[in-house]
């Protein structure tokens, strides 16, 4: 089945830093979009993407679609405090109403 | 504005029992309805979808069903519940044939611990 890998698989950051992550797919995908989720919450959708090479802001958050439409990118710029938690990324197919998901990128603050 | 509620927030259920997580869905008509569920420190894996009343799709063979009793309602249920059913459930919806319509957008999420 379609499968999608998410690296990194966690994270430290410093405050004021930029980090980023991505997603690969074995197949194609028309629509990718990016989640985060705090400890005991459902996902917030963050950014929707559905054009190849698509690159879209929302505040200190940048994603793109990946021009082979087989990846995708986000990146955080200046981060704070509040960034802590899980990352997923989510793709369509070309037909259907279903998301797969990417296993999470952990974002931890360091120590 | 749209809004998803789920509940309960929380459950602690022996072994064999049954189970009924509901969701509903306020300020939108004829939304596509999703349960996933969600083991600790993992990904969401898709368990069902519904694109109308009565309308089910099951994407993993469990000891879990799903149903769809009015358009804005969506019911997770089990006869016995297993160990390997605790986890954190969520639902979604999106608009379906809407511009945007494979943005999904997630409720508060059910903790369920079977014991």
């Amino acid at each position: 089945g379609q499968q999608l890998n998410q690296s990194p698989q966690s994270m430290f950051i410093q405050e004021g830093e930029d980090v980023s992550m991505n997603c690969t797919s074995s197949s194609i995908f028309n629509t990718w979009l990016w989640y985060k989720q705090d400890p005991g919450e459902g996902p917030v959708l963050l950014i929707a993407l559905y054009k190849a090479g698509e690159l879209t802001s929302n505040g200190r958050l940048t994603a793109q679609f990946g021009i082979t439409r087989k990846d995708s990118f986000l990146n955080i710029s200046a981060s704070i405090p509040s960034d802590v938690g899980i990352y997923f990324c989510a793709g369509r197919e070309a037909a259907g109403n279903k998301l797969t998901f990417g296993g999470g990128t952990r974002v931890l603050v360091k120590p | 504005s749209q809004t998803i509620h789920q509940w309960p927030a929380t459950l602690v259920q022996p072994v064999g029992s049954p189970l009924s997580l509901e969701c509903t869905v306020e300020g939108t008509s004829n939304p596509n309805l999703y349960w996933y569920r969600q083991a600790a420190g993992r990904g969401l894996q898709l368990l069902f979808y519904s694109v109308g009343i009565g309308q089910i799709s099951s994407e993993v063979p469990q000891n879990l069903s799903a149903s769809r009793p009015q358009d804005r309602q969506f019911i997770l249920s089990s006869k016995k519940l297993l160990l390997s059913d605790s986890g954190f459930y969520l639902c979604a919806w999106n608009p379906g044939g809407a511009h945007r319509a494979h943005e999904q957008y997630f409720g508060p999420g059910t903790r369920l611990t079977v014991t």
